[in-house]
């Protein structure tokens, strides 16, 4: 089956730093590749949509200079948060939804715990 | 605005019996629907998908049945395992959603043995 795989799987920073978390699909390739965000308890949050080569769509109330999202690749995408706050405390998680075969599967990442102290 | 309802949070159910885990939706362009389960700390996994073209879809112990006129879902566990045990998220999506998904808020199946 397809994989995803992200990188760190937890991360600790202080606050006002950035963090870059990495989301690769290690064997398909995926157009189009999607952020979401988990707080404890409650439902997956769509952040961004991210299409190879182009800019990142965001969600209402996502603000796009703090999540930068690059898809430099077809197998590679990042979001960095930047000037981390600790409101920004979190598990993310990506998704890649594949160019072939059934085209509205999505796999996830493991995701990544952002802790901001 | 929540388009994807999982009313029920939580569920308890014995271990060989059925689970049965619901699903409202508001959007009457959703056009495909999927169940995950997800483990704490880590990704959903894809469980099994229904287009609305169909109103069953039958996948070893799970079943996902499909109500349009009601905008519901649901998924059945026959027999219910403590592997089980996992949040579930019931997501749709549409032609008028960029093929986006929205997800409920989960529903958190425990199987007691």
């Amino acid at each position: 089956g397809a994989v995803v795989s992200q990188h760190p799987s937890w991360v600790i920073c202080k606050s006002g730093t950035s963090v870059k978390i990495e989301c690769r699909s290690l064997d398909f390739q995926a157009t189009t590749m999607f952020w979401y965000r988990q707080f404890p308890k409650q439902s997956l949050m769509l952040m961004a949509t991210s299409n190879e080569g182009s800019k990142a769509t965001y969600e209402q109330g996502v603000e796009k200079d703090k999540f930068l999202i690059n898809h430099a690749s077809l197998t590679l995408s990042t979001l960095t948060v930047t000037s981390a706050h600790p409101e920004d405390s979190s598990f993310y998680i990506c998704s890649a939804r594949t160019i072939s075969g059934r085209d509205y599967e999505q796999y996830f990442g493991p995701g990544t715990r952002l802790t901001v102290t | 605005d929540q388009q994807v309802k999982q009313n029920s949070p939580s569920l308890s159910v014995q271990e060989g019996r059925i689970s049965i885990l619901n699903c409202d939706y508001t959007n009457s362009m959703f056009d495909y629907f999927l169940w995950y389960k997800k483990y704490p700390a880590e990704g959903p996994t894809f469980l099994i998908s229904i287009s609305s073209i169909k109103d069953k879809n039958e996948d070893g112990r799970f079943t996902v049945f499909l109500n349009k006129s009601a905008k519901h879902l649901s998924l059945h566990i026959v027999p219910s395992q403590p592997g089980d045990s996992a949040v579930y998220f019931c997501a749709a999506s549409g032609m008028n959603t960029g093929n986006q998904f929205y997800f409920g808020t989960g529903t958190s199946l425990t199987v007691i043995p």
